[in-house]
């Protein structure tokens, strides 16, 4: 059974650091893995997808790698700020269209 | 948004009371889900749906049902509330572009049974 696990759960930085955020998971045969970002009483925004083929991905301030051998990602957010602050979710899929299983985040402050 | 809307978003009902929740989407897709989510457990996966009338159970499905008549619709059933089905509940559709399988989520619904 796949299993995903966040370390840390929290974690609270000054604006304008460099920060990654950890992510591993049990079964390294996986079809892909996302990150999303979720807002406090809000729903998921999809930040990411890697393929399994691939090692890493990048949307503006956001840079997420994969090391499928070693069951590892991270996400990478550069010059962080107040606005980065939410909880990040990281999810695997094991093969298409199955159903995604969830890490249980890691909840990032940006202090100013 | 991928085009996912939930209803009802806040919903409190009474312990025993039949619970139904629905989600919509816009864009024909054929992959949908139901999640829910609690403080310490993060998102599990509670049923799947990969067409009209075929569906699949997730990790947590006891003391749930779930229905799709219609492309668009993924109806959630909680046929006998408890306490313990208190939580925020959220729809999701697969999208495939290429070769990658893009998850999209709703906005949630926040279950109160009280």
């Amino acid at each position: 059974k796949q299993e995903v696990t966040q370390i840390p759960a929290a974690l609270s930085v000054p604006e304008g650091e460099n920060l990654v955020l950890n992510c591993s998971f049990t079964d390294s045969a996986i079809y892909n893995l996302q990150w999303f970002r979720q807002d406090p009483g809000k729903g998921l925004t999809s930040l990411l997808l890697i393929q399994s083929s691939q090692r890493e991905q990048t949307s503006g301030r956001l840079n997420a790698s994969l090391d499928k051998s070693s069951g590892r990602s991270t996400l990478y957010i550069a010059a962080s700020q107040p606005g980065d602050s939410a909880t990040y979710l990281c999810a695997v899929r094991n093969s298409g269209n199955t159903p995604l299983v969830f890490g249980k985040g890691t909840r990032l402050s940006v202090i100013a | 948004d991928a085009g996912i809307t939930q209803s009802p978003r806040h919903k409190v009902t009474e312990t025993g009371t039949p619970v139904t929740l629905r989600c919509h989407q816009t864009e024909n897709h054929r992959y949908m889900y139901w999640y829910r989510q609690d403080p310490g457990h993060g998102l599990r996966l509670i049923h799947y749906s990969y067409g009209v009338k075929d569906t699949d159970k997730g990790e947590v499905s006891d003391g749930y049902s779930v229905s799709r008549s219609k492309t668009e619709d993924f109806l959630l059933t909680l046929e006998s509330a408890t306490s313990s089905q208190t939580s925020v509940y959220f729809c999701a559709i697969s999208e495939s572009r290429g070769q990658a399988d893009t998850q999209y989520f709703g906005p949630g619904t926040r279950l109160t049974v009280l």
